[in-house]
């Protein structure tokens, strides 16, 4: 079963900011945030992950609430490339694990 | 650019025949990588984790005899779907660990069986 639960859907106009959330109450401490997107008929991308600090890359930045049970992506200037469907997942950073994969939420930016 | 490489990238087959999907690791080596499949509207169903030189290991519900994991090194893992039928129509997905902490995905499969 997923760990994590998002909202199935949500609307961004291109160039706001689209905050997406996540709730994984049941988080351990030695599982980190992932999060991956999916484009139509592609596989997923990753995106950005983290433990506990918040984290910011080229794609997005990740903030995650200090008792860690939900996080939120933040894609600054969201654009039309942004429509996808996001997943959040929480896995522990070993080699080998399995990343199971919740439901995500789908993303429709627009113009 | 990429890292992880899956071909082909979609392949249509008569129903009985079997298909083999590669999916490899380009700069990197993978002891470990995930097969999924996935299909119209839904998430990625993990099917299996391949461990380089020893046995697959697959989740429950999936026909080991009907997919076949196969990764005899450290850059290639194949799924042989074997007499396949309609009903294995599906996007199949396949993920290697690069460097213990992070999951990269290949481009995907789309087998139509007939």
């Amino acid at each position: 079963d997923a760990k994590t639960t998002q909202p199935p859907s949500m609307d961004c106009a291109e160039g706001r900011a689209a905050n997406l959330p996540c709730n994984h109450s049941t988080i351990s401490g030695n599982e980190y945030v992932y999060w991956y997107r999916q484009i139509h008929s592609q596989g997923p991308q990753y995106i950005i992950h983290g433990l506990k600090n918040n984290e910011t890359n080229e794609m997005a930045s990740l903030i995650i609430t200090e008792d860690r049970k939900s996080s939120t992506l933040i894609l600054p200037h969201a654009t039309l490339r942004d429509t996808a469907v996001y997943y959040c997942i929480v896995s522990p950073n070993t080699g080998g694990f399995k990343t199971i994969f919740g439901a995500g939420t789908r993303l429709f930016v627009k113009a | 650019g990429a890292v992880v490489s899956q071909h082909p990238s979609r392949v249509i087959c008569k129903s009985g025949t079997s298909v083999k999907i590669e999916c490899r690791s380009l700069d990197f080596q993978a002891t470990t990588m995930f097969w999924y499949r996935q299909f119209p509207k839904q998430s990625l169903m993990l099917m299996a984790t391949s461990n380089e030189g020893s046995k697959a290991t697959y989740e429950q519900g999936v026909e080991k005899d009907k997919f076949l994991i196969n990764h005899a090194s450290l850059t290639l893992s194949t799924l042989t779907v074997t007499s396949a039928h309609p009903e294995d129509s599906s996007f199949y997905i396949c993920s290697a660990i690069r460097g213990q902490k992070s999951l990269f995905f290949g481009s995907g499969t789309q087998l139509s069986v007939l």
